[in-house]
């Protein structure tokens, strides 16, 4: 079976904190994508990143990084300097190798709030 | 580029009755999957359609059922609404049905059913 948990249920920091959202997934397929989604209060999901299980290199995209470790199945997401914008629910998925499908599994999201 | 468009973005409905929501996706994509969120159970995925054919289905009853055009544009359908069912819909749309592929999705509908 496949699923993704997100302990944090909420965080709340104050503008220029750094933060980290935590995601741990499982899966017994040997090949399989993470996704990391921000959805805004208009409800639109917003795609941040995707990372295939091949690649544990971490990324790093302006104030965004993501820390990808196989051995504890996690993919987490750190926001540096964090700003009022960044205020969302933030949601990691998976996606399995079995057959051509677009089925994500979510996790159950983390609400950021940053304080001015 | 325009984006995923879902229509309508918001309706209520009373119990029994029944909805049809509609997702129009990103010119040139081809498949289109949709997704339940409610507070309670999160994000599920309901269904999944490429090239008209239902390719991958959710763990839902068979009040909900979608189809897709040749223009791939989805709707999805619910018939005997129950108050469970509100909820916010999204269409999510991908150039091709495959694992490796970005999902891009809409604003979606949120239904309320009184």
């Amino acid at each position: 079976a496949q699923k993704v948990t997100q302990a944090q249920t909420e965080i709340s920091v104050v503008e220029k904190e750094d933060v980290t959202l935590d995601c741990v997934y499982e899966t017994r397929d040997t090949t399989y994508y993470l996704f990391w989604y921000k959805q805004p209060p208009s409800g639109e999901l917003v795609f941040l990143i995707r990372r295939n299980s091949f690649d544990e290199q971490n990324e790093i995209s302006g104030r965004y990084s993501w820390n990808f470790q196989k051995s504890t199945s996690s993919f987490n997401f750190t926001i540096t300097a964090s700003q009022v914008v960044d205020s969302a629910v933030y949601f990691c998925a998976l996606r399995g190798l079995g057959g051509a499908t677009n089925k994500l599994i979510f996790g159950t999201g983390t609400l950021l709030a940053v304080q001015p | 580029k325009a984006g995923v468009t879902q229509t309508p973005r918001y309706l209520i409905k009373t119990r029994g009755q029944q909805v049809t929501l509609s997702c129009s996706p990103i010119s040139g994509h081809r498949s289109v999957s949709w997704y339940q969120q409610t507070p309670g159970q999160g994000l599920q995925f309901l269904f999944e359609y490429f090239s008209e054919t239902q390719r991958n289905k959710g763990n839902f009853p068979g009040r909900f059922s979608g189809r897709q055009f040749s223009n791939s544009r989805s709707e999805m359908n619910v018939s005997t609404l129950e108050l469970g069912d509100s909820a916010l819909y999204l269409c999510a749309s991908s150039l091709v049905a495959s694992n490796t592929g970005e999902l891009f999705f809409g604003e979606g509908s949120r239904l309320t059913v009184l």
